[in-house]
C-alpha cells in the first residue's frame, strides 16, 4: 500500500548546528504533512504541519519544506539543543480522513552538547 | 483540560486473556484513532472513528474492537490476547479547527506472555 519513508535512520548533530531530517511520500493523494517527535516512554507530541498548497512552513525554530515533484518532506531544527534528542516522524493524511495517519519509521536525532 | 489520557499504563497478560485499554478526552474532538507501536518502528493504526456511533478498520484491526458510544470515550478491546499483541499503544484525538490538533496519549505498554 501506500506508505511514508524515512531517508536516514539517525542522525547526530552537535548542539548549536542546525538539523535536517527527510521524509519521502510515496501517495501522491497526500494532502496534509505532519511532523512528530517522540521522546523515549511518551506518545508522539505535534511540532509543525503542512498542506499540500504550501511549500514551506515555519514555526520556532523549525521549517517544513515540501516538495510535491518529487514527493519529499524535511524539517530543519535551527540551532538544535540537546532538548532536541529524540526520534521524528513524518505522517500523512489523505483528503479529510483525520483519523488515518500513516506514519513513517522514524528518524533518531541526537544532539551532543 | 487533561488532554489524551491513557490506562493503564502498563500490563502483562497471559496468552488467551482479553482487556480493554482506556482512551479519554476531554477537547470534545471528533476524530479518535488507535496506533501501536513496535520496537524500532513508526505507529500502525489499528481502528479510528469519526465520531461517536462511527468506527472502521485501521491497517492492523485483527484481534482488536472498538467502540465509541461517547465523544470522550473510545476503549480498545483484545479479544483474545497473543504474543504478536506485545507493544505500545497509543490513543490519539484530532481536531480539525486547525494547525496542530493532534494528540496522543502517553501509551500503554502491554506485554503478553
Amino acid at each position: 500500500g501506500e506508505s511514508v519513508g524515512l531517508h536516514l535512520p539517525t542522525l547526530s548533530v552537535q548542539e548549536g548546528d542546525n538539523s535536517i531530517i527527510n521524509c519521502a511520500y510515496s501517495n501522491s493523494a497526500s494532502d496534509y504533512f505532519i511532523w512528530y517527535k517522540q521522546e523515549s516512554g511518551k506518545g508522539p507530541q505535534f511540532i509543525i504541519d503542512i498542506r499540500s498548497n504550501m511549500d514551506k512552513r515555519q514555526g520556532q525554530r523549525v521549517t517544513v519544506l515540501l516538495n510535491k515533484t518529487v514527493k519529499h518532506l524535511s524539517l530543519q531544527i535551527a540551532a538544535t539543543q540537546p532538548g532536541d534528542s529524540a526520534v521524528y516522524f513524518c505522517a500523512e493524511i489523505g483528503g479529510t480522513s483525520y483519523g488515518k495517519l500513516t506514519f513513517g519509521q522514524g528518524t533518531i536525532l541526537t544532539v551532543h552538547p | 483540560n487533561a488532554g489524551v489520557t491513557q490506562t493503564p499504563k502498563f500490563q502483562v497478560l497471559k496468552t488467551g486473556q482479553s482487556m480493554t485499554l482506556q482512551c479519554a478526552q476531554d477537547m470534545n474532538h471528533e476524530y479518535m484513532s488507535w496506533y501501536r507501536q513496535d520496537p524500532g518502528m513508526g505507529l500502525r493504526l489499528i481502528h479510528y472513528s469519526v465520531g461517536a456511533g462511527i468506527t472502521d478498520q485501521g491497517e492492523v484491526p485483527n484481534g482488536y474492537n472498538v467502540s465509541r458510544s461517547t465523544t470522550e470515550d473510545f476503549p480498545l478491546r483484545l479479544l483474545s490476547a497473543a504474543p504478536s499483541q506485545t507493544s505500545v499503544y497509543f490513543c490519539a484525538s484530532i481536531g480539525t479547527g486547525g494547525s496542530g490538533e493532534q494528540y496522543f496519549g502517553p501509551g500503554t505498554r502491554l506485554t503478553v506472555t
